[in-house]
């Protein structure tokens, strides 16, 4: 499968623990983005990169986030200290640098803290 | 902000029937999205709608981008129960280009197709 694939896909956590999710975008887009959705809620865009470089983040995207992408391939997103309100899924999606190329998404990474 | 409204939030039907789901927003984009998504899975990409005015067709699905690229519509004919899902618009900014692909998200609408 050469499908953007995220792990892991389901996570339980007890509030204030640390949590690490990653992503594996298909091997020829530079352009890797997070996203989260939260119930009955559409995704909401927390930060891209174009090869390893950051280049923009979410007001949403609090101190206790943070995400990179060191070798411009896989990406991870940790969130530190977890609070309930964290409780989504956590959606990478990658692209081409091409103006229309299509935004393929992974599965997710659901995220439960208690 | 730009913000995507989507109506109606839900719609339950019976297989055969044929609904409209709508994507209205004050501002423009320049271009349009339209997304299905299944419980537990991300989404997946339907359309994409570029030109103010243009319509689109995938076999049953027919969509529609505003002349003024500030709405959209999805319309499915003779719904089937494998149609049901989350159906999600999304929209990149501004009045070209739009090449760093910052989606917004309508909140979607939940199609229940039953047989």
């Amino acid at each position: 499968d050469t499908g953007v694939s995220q792990n892991p896909r389901h996570k339980i956590t007890k509030r204030g623990q640390n949590v690490t999710f990653r992503c594996d975008p298909i091997s020829e887009h530079n352009r890797l983005y997070w996203y989260r959705q939260t119930l009955g809620q559409g995704p909401e865009f927390l930060t891209y990169f174009q090869n390893e470089a950051q280049l923009e983040k979410s007001r949403l995207l609090s101190d206790r986030f943070s995400a990179e992408r060191p070798k411009g391939s896989f990406s991870t997103l940790e969130i530190q200290r977890t609070e309930q309100g964290d409780s989504a899924m956590y959606l990478c999606a990658s692209r081409t640098s091409i103006n229309t190329g299509e935004l393929f998404f992974g599965e997710g990474s659901r995220l439960t803290v208690l | 902000t730009q913000l995507l409204e989507q109506s109606p939030q839900f719609l339950s039907i019976q297989e055969g029937e044929n609904l409209t789901v709508y994507c209205n927003s004050s501002s423009v984009f320049s271009s349009l999205q339209w997304y299905r998504q299944e419980p537990g899975e991300g989404p997946v990409l339907l359309v994409t709608v570029v030109t103010g005015g243009e319509v689109k067709k995938l076999k049953r699905l027919t969509f529609q981008f505003g002349d003024a690229r500030k709405d959209s519509s999805l319309h499915i004919t003779a719904a089937q129960p494998g149609d049901t899902g989350l159906y999600l618009c999304a929209g990149a900014p501004g009045n070209s280009g739009g090449s760093n692909y910052k989606l917004t998200f309508g909140k979607g609408t939940l199609l229940t197709v039953n047989p």
